[in-house]
C-alpha cells in the first residue's frame, strides 16, 4: 500500500531525445508527487512536483503527467542532455505524514 | 538560501565508537528529517522532527539516536553500529504543513562502519 513502483530501472537515451520514466502507486491518500534528481555523491534535489488535482505540469524541459484514475504519473525530459545523466526518483507524500520514494531510474544520456 | 549543510562529509568508525552527525539549515523550516541511503537504492526515512519534537520514528534501532536541539539543528548520535549500517545519511528540511512541502536535502554524510 505504501509502495511506489518505478520503471524502467535504467534508461539510455541519445542527446536530444525524450526520456520517459513512469511511476505507480496504490495509496489513494497520497496527495503530493515530487520528482527528485540525484547526482553521484550528492543529495536528491527537487526537480518538479504535482498535486492530483492537476493532470500535467511543465517546467522548462521537464513535464509531469498525472493520471489519477490509473494512479500513475510520469516524468518526461524533452531534448535530453548529457548533463541530465543522473538517478531520478519519484516520490509520494500523504499530507506530510508519509514520504515514500520509488526505487529510482538511472538515466544515461549519450552525447 | 536553500542550503542544508551536513558534517562531516565522510566518517569511518569502529563498532564500539560513539560519533555524531550534524545537520543545519537556516531557511526557517520547522520540519527536519534523517534518511539512510544505501548504494543504488532510494532514501529510506528514519526520523522526522516537527517543531523540534520527534514525530516519526520508522522503527529505527536504538543505536541511532536523533536530537533536535533547536529549530536550525539536527543531530544523529551513533553508538555500537554494525557494518550493515554503512550508508549515506541524508538530512532534509521542509516547511510544516498539510502536505506538499518541498524537502530540501543536504549532501549527506558517507558513513563506513568497520
Amino acid at each position: 500500500q505504501q509502495q511506489v513502483k518505478q520503471s524502467p530501472q535504467s534508461l539510455i537515451v541519445q542527446k536530444g531525445g525524450i526520456s520517459i520514466i513512469n511511476c505507480a502507486y496504490e495509496n489513494t491518500a497520497f496527495d503530493y508527487f515530487p520528482w527528485y534528481q540525484q547526482f553521484p555523491g550528492k543529495g536528491p534535489a527537487l526537480l518538479i512536483a504535482i498535486r492530483p488535482d492537476v493532470s500535467e505540469k511543465k517546467e522548462g524541459r521537464f513535464t509531469i503527467s498525472f493520471n489519477k484514475s490509473a494512479k500513475q504519473f510520469s516524468l518526461h525530459i524533452m531534448d535530453s542532455q548529457p548533463g541530465d545523466s543522473a538517478t531520478y526518483f519519484c516520490a509520494a507524500s500523504d499530507r506530510g505524514q508519509n514520504f515514500v520514494f520509488g526505487p529510482g531510474t538511472r538515466l544515461s544520456v549519450l552525447p | 538560501d536553500t542550503e542544508v549543510t551536513q558534517t562531516p562529509k565522510h566518517l569511518v568508525m569502529g563498532m564500539t565508537n560513539k560519533k555524531s552527525l550534524k545537520c543545519e539549515q537556516h531557511m526557517g523550516h520547522r520540519a527536519m528529517y534523517w534518511y539512510k541511503q544505501k548504494a543504488k537504492k532510494p532514501p529510506e526515512l528514519m526520523f522526522v522532527y516537527s517543531y523540534e519534537k520527534l514525530s516519526i520514528n520508522e522503527s529505527v534501532p536504538s543505536r541511532f539516536s536523533p536530537e533536535c536541539p533547536n529549530s536550525s539543528l539536527l543531530n544523529l548520535h551513533l553508538h555500537a553500529l554494525q557494518p550493515e549500517d554503512s550508508a549515506l545519511y541524508l538530512c532534509a528540511s521542509s516547511q510544516v504543513g498539510q502536505g506538499g512541502e518541498t524537502q530540501y536535502f543536504g549532501p549527506g554524510t558517507r558513513l563506513l562502519v568497520l
